[in-house]
């Protein structure tokens, strides 16, 4: 089965400065995909990025992006230029890519790390 | 946002009473999923559906049951409540097989006193 550890409980940053959130996963697949989401006070869910394994290049979306190292089995958030909207639980997440094999149970399923929650000091 | 409806969004229970929670899409997505939330653990997969009668075990579905007769409907029970069972549950869907995305619905806060 595979795990996703976030080894930070919490972090914070000022507002306007750069902070990255840590998260690693074991895996014994080589297709698979790795999403980080952001859970502010509202409790909903939102998709920040995803990273598919099998792209080497890391995903970037506006003021976030990531550092995937495959072999090393890491995927870190990157968060430029911080806002205080930023501040949230942030989660990463991992599903694995074998969806195309016929009965694959595999159908979305996410498999969670703990969280970090992050503060935006003004 | 897409069409994903949870109710009630706050229940207080009391131990050994059943409880059913809603989840009601109006994407016609074909897969639905149910997780938990509790801290140091993230989201934790309960059950999940991949069509109308077709469900299936997530890694922490002991004391929980599922139903879906329509493809809108899919239903949570605790056929007993328990304490341990006091979390945040979110309702999820996607589209197909092979999407990366899941939406997430604004979750159902129980408490089992």
């Amino acid at each position: 089965a595979q795990t996703v550890t976030q080894s930070q409980p919490e972090m914070s940053v000022q507002e306007a400065e750069t902070v990255t959130l840590s998260c690693t996963y074991d895996t014994s697949e080589s297709d698979y995909y790795l999403f980080w989401y952001k859970q502010p006070p509202s409790r909903q869910m939102i998709l920040v990025i995803r990273q598919e394994a099998y792209k080497q290049q890391n995903a970037t979306e506006n003021r976030f992006s990531v550092n995937f190292q495959k072999a090393a089995k890491s995927f870190s958030l990157k968060i430029s230029d911080s806002q205080l909207g930023d501040a949230a639980m942030y989660f990463c997440a991992y599903r694995s890519g074998g969806a195309a094999n016929a009965g694959g149970t595999s159908y979305g399923k996410l498999t969670f790390g703990q969280g970090t929650i992050l503060t935006v000091h003004p | 946002d897409a069409g994903i409806t949870q109710s009630p969004r706050h229940k207080v229970t009391e131990t050994g009473t059943p409880v059913t929670l809603r989840c009601h899409q109006t994407e016609n997505h074909r897969y639905m999923y149910w997780y938990r939330q509790d801290p140091g653990h993230g989201l934790r997969l309960i059950h999940y559906s991949y069509g109308v009668k077709d469900t299936d075990k997530g890694e922490v579905s002991d004391g929980y049951s599922v139903s879906r007769s329509k493809t809108e409907d899919f239903l949570l029970t605790l056929e007993s409540a328990t304490s341990s069972q006091t979390s945040v549950y979110f309702c999820a869907i996607s589209e197909r097989r092979a999407s990366e995305k899941l939406f997430f619905g604004s979750g159902t806060q129980l408490s089992v006193l």
